[in-house]
Order: C-alpha cells, then structure tokens, then sequence
C-alpha cells in the first residue's frame, strides 16, 4: 500500500518546547513538501525538498526547521522560536516533475 | 508564479451540476492548471489537471479557454459528500516552481 505517513494525528506541547513531526513517503517521490493550513484558511508553504539532503524555505518558514536525509523521510521540526505554531500541519510529496501532489492525512499540534 | 482568484463560497442542490471558475491572467506558456478538493481535518486530493481546451475524467471536467486566463471545474450531478473545499492551482511543477494554495472556494450542498 503506497502513500504517505503522518504520526501522530494529534500532538500537544507546552510552549516553549520542540516539537518534532513525522512524514514519510513510500511513493518513491523525489520532492517533498510540509504546509501549514489555519481554521478557515488555505495552505501555506513552510518548507520544501526536491532530492535528498536539499531543501528550500517556503513562504512562512520562521520557526521552523527540517531534514532531508533520506528520500522516504522529510520530519519537521517546529521549534519554541514560532511564535503561533498551534494550526494543522501537512505533508506531501510529488513524483515528475508537474505531476500531482499526494497528501498525508495531517498532525493537529496544539501548542498551550 | 501566476496567482490565482477563485470565489470564497458557493452554495449549491443535489443533482445539480456546479461550475467554479478559477482566474488566472497572469498564466505562463509552460503553466499546467491543477484542481485539489479537501475534506475538513483531512489533506487535499487531487482532482484533475489540465493544459487546454477541455479535460475530463470519472470525477470532473476542466474547461480552458484559448486565451488561458481562466478556468473552469464542473462537478456532475452533485451530492452531499461534495462538500468541500476546491483550491485552482496554476504552475509548471518544475524543479523551482513552489505550489501554491490559496484560500480556495467553500462548496456547500444543499439536500
């Protein structure tokens, strides 16, 4: 069964604290990708990988860190530097180049 | 990258065909216009892509005029379970080019 993993569904922190977030892709893609989505809001782009061990920031990527060490794995690491972090998180991954994107099913990070 | 303007919210019937049209003036020659649909606490699934003219396939047609500045996704016969959120992606999903979401359009259905 092909796709992508996020653990866990649900996470709650303390502030103050890093938190790490879990993706992993069995998909084969080269690119992978983390989003950030807010209540009532649209996607917004933290960061991006295209091949192992390259990434790039995306539009809101203050707060946050990641790695690319491994094609299948792309964690994300949202540290106590964000100062909003408590939001839906997703990831996704891409195949060829302008093919489509395969989400994961998303952690909820509730930070208090 | 070439943004995209989508209405916020729609309501629509059950049975009834929806159109949503997405703008996109500022489209590149190499842009591929993309369709996502989200579920709420879920990620988006991708629903259909297209370059021109006219593209379908089980879940949805796409309509793209000669000119490429808009276009336009209709859903068949809708039910309640279409429900959702429709995001109009415009890009060439090259090595450089950042996929970007906007806020999308709130699809309601009716009973």
């Amino acid at each position: 069964d092909g796709g992508i993993t996020q653990s866990p569904k649900y996470l709650f922190r303390k502030e103050g604290q890093n938190v790490t977030l879990s993706c992993e892709q069995n998909l084969n893609h080269d690119a992978m990708y983390w989003y950030r989505q807010d209540p009532g809001q649209g996607l917004r782009l933290i960061y991006y990988s295209q091949i192992v061990n390259d990434f790039q920031k995306g539009d809101i990527a203050e707060g946050y860190s990641v790695s690319r060490e491994k094609k299948e794995s792309f964690p994300l690491t949202v540290t106590s530097a964000q100062k909003n972090p408590t939001a839906f998180y997703l990831c996704a991954s891409t195949g060829l180049a302008g093919s489509e994107q395969y989400f994961g099913p998303g952690t909820r990070l509730t930070v208090t | 990258l070439a943004k995209t303007t989508q209405p916020i919210s729609m309501d629509s019937y059950e049975g009834q065909e929806v159109n949503i049209t997405c703008s996109h003036n500022n489209i590149a020659t190499n842009d591929y216009i993309t369709w996502y649909q989200q579920f709420p606490s879920q990620g988006p699934r991708f629903i259909i892509q297209g370059y021109k003219t006219k593209v379908t396939n089980e879940v949805a047609s796409l309509f793209i005029p000669a000119d490429r500045k808009s276009s336009t996704l209709s859903l068949p016969r809708v039910s309640l379970s279409d429900t959702a959120v429709y995001y109009c992606l415009v890009g060439t999903g090259n090595r450089d080019d950042k996929i970007i979401f906007g806020k999308g359009t709130r699809l309601h259905i009716l009973p």
